[in-house]
C-alpha cells in the first residue's frame, strides 16, 4: 500500500516559518491535499491539488510538490496556526484516498 | 452555506452495530460524493470509503469492506454509516466529509464520537 510519512514534530517561533514536509513514493505524480485540525475540531482543507488555497484561507499558506516530498509552508507563523497538518493523496493503484501520518505544529 | 450535521455520540458493546448520519444542506446533495473518516483518540486519520448520492456507487477502504455500509436517503440530503460486529479498536470520532473521488474533501461534518466498550 502507498505509504505518506510526516514528522510528528514542527516547532517553530512566532512570525518565523513552519515547513511541513509529506514523504512518499513519486508523489510529485500525485495531487496532494493538506487539512488543518485544530485541538477537538474537524479538519479543515487548506491546501488543495499541490498549491491550490480554498477560499479564506491566508495567503500565508502555500504548497508545492516535485519528486518524492510534497511541502506545506506557513508563513508568518501565529499563535493560532497551533494545529495537526495531514498530507492526502488519491491512490490510483487501489482507488483509494490515503493520509500522512500528521504533523503537530508548535508555536514556541 | 454548506453545512454536514452529523449524529450525536453513540456507546456500543464489542459485537453490536452503530449507524452514524450525516445530513446535509446549503448545496444539491446529488451533485458530490460524501467520505467517510474516523480518527482513533491520539491517532491519525483514516479513510473508510465514498458513496455517490447520485448513482449509489461506493468504494469502500480494504481493511474495512467486509464490515461497513454506506447508504443515503436522497428525500433528506443524508448519509449514512453503519459498522458492524464492533470491536474496542472502532472506539474513534467518525467524520463526514464532501468530496468528489479523487478530489479533496471541502466540508466536514463535526463528528461523532463511537466508544466500543463491555
Amino acid at each position: 500500500s502507498y505509504v505518506l510519512t510526516q514528522p510528528p514534530s514542527v516547532p517553530v517561533a512566532p512570525g518565523k516559518t513552519a515547513i511541513f514536509t509529506c514523504g512518499g513514493d513519486n508523489i510529485g505524480r500525485r495531487g496532494v491535499h493538506w487539512y488543518q485540525q485544530r485541538p477537538g475540531q474537524a479538519p479543515a482543507l487548506v491546501i488543495s491539488h499541490d498549491s491550490d488555497r480554498p477560499s479564506g484561507i491566508p495567503e500565508r499558506f502555500s504548497g508545492s510538490n516535485s519528486g518524492n516530498t510534497a511541502t506545506l509552508t506557513i508563513s508568518r507563523v501565529e499563535a493560532g496556526d497551533e494545529a495537526d497538518y495531514y498530507c492526502q493523496v488519491w491512490n490510483s493503484g487501489t482507488d483509494h484516498y490515503v493520509f500522512g501520518t500528521g504533523s503537530k505544529l508548535t508555536v514556541l | 452555506q454548506v453545512q454536514l450535521v452529523q449524529s450525536g455520540p453513540e456507546v456500543k458493546k464489542p459485537g453490536a452495530s452503530v449507524k452514524v448520519s450525516c445530513t446535509t444542506s446549503g448545496y444539491s446533495f446529488t451533485t458530490s460524493g460524501i467520505n467517510w473518516v474516523r480518527q482513533a483518540p491520539g491517532q491519525g486519520l483514516e479513510w473508510m470509503g465514498w458513496i455517490s448520492p447520485y448513482t449509489g456507487n461506493t468504494n469502500y477502504a480494504q481493511k474495512l469492506q467486509a464490515r461497513v455500509t454506506l447508504t443515503t436517503d436522497t428525500s433528506t440530503s443524508t448519509a449514512f454509516l453503519e459498522l458492524r460486529s464492533l470491536r474496542s479498536d472502532d472506539t474513534a470520532v467518525y467524520y463526514c466529509a464532501r468530496g468528489e473521488l479523487p478530489d479533496p474533501f471541502d466540508f466536514w461534518g463535526q463528528g461523532t464520537l463511537v466508544t466500543v466498550s463491555s
